[in-house]
């Protein structure tokens, strides 16, 4: 099934560090979406994005709906070992029924 | 907590079984959403109903079929099981579809092993 590119696959930095992690497509969205999933959980919502341009924070957490509406990004500030996970990008397409389709997550792991 | 209810949260069963899993959404969500996810394969949308239609099918097998009853709750049935159909099956809900409305809040999860 369609995925979006989601990179890096895996990050291990030292607490404190930033990060990095985007999401490309081919199409075009009208919606991004971030989510992070702890083991055994279900994804969480971290932000949510709607215009081309947007930038949005949440905490220490800030994504970017690209200009060309076929990218976003995910940056976290001075990370702790709480933000260990798999951090999801979803979107829907333009033109879509509503169906969020998902990139394949980056794993996030920090040292202290 | 997400507000979005999925039972059972583990399942085993034999191959060629039947399975139901279940799904209550938020409050005032009309849209649910089925993802399955497997360790190699990221999430998956398998189907989504809105107000008891489906909207949207994704890589759903025919083995698979799911429901939305007028009390908005969801089932989704999976039979003649495999071993590959392994994997965590989530639920979620959002209100609709489009815009904001888009935001899915995921439930816990069913974990489903076929020995």
């Amino acid at each position: 099934g369609q995925q979006l590119n989601q990179s890096p696959q895996s990050m291990f930095i030292q607490e404190g560090e930033d990060v990095s992690m985007n999401c490309t497509s081919s199409s075009i969205f009208n919606t991004w979406l971030w989510y992070k999933q702890d083991p055994g959980e279900g994804p969480v919502l971290l932000i949510a994005l709607y215009k081309a341009g947007e930038l949005t924070s949440n905490g220490r957490l800030t994504a970017q709906f690209g200009i060309t509406r076929k990218d976003s990004f995910l940056n976290i500030s001075a990370s702790i070992p709480s933000d260990v996970g798999i951090y999801f990008c979803a979107g829907q397409k333009a033109g879509s029924q509503g169906n969020l389709i998902f990139g394949k997550g980056t794993k996030l792991s920090v040292k202290p | 907590d997400s507000g979005v209810t999925q039972t059972p949260k583990h399942l085993i069963t034999a191959t060629g079984q039947r399975v139901t899993l279940r799904c209550s959404p938020r409050s005032g969500d009309l849209s649910v959403y089925w993802y399955q996810q497997s360790l190699d394969q990221g999430l998956q949308f398998l189907i989504q109903y809105y107000n008891g239609e489906e909207r949207a099918k994704g890589n759903i097998l025919e083995r698979f079929s799911a429901q939305q009853f007028p009390d908005l709750h969801s089932e989704l049935n999976l039979s003649s099981l495999e071993l590959g159909d392994s994997a965590l099956y989530f639920c979620a809900s959002s209100v609709g579809t489009g815009g904001l409305y888009t935001e899915a809040f995921f439930g816990q999860g069913t974990r489903l092993t076929v020995v």
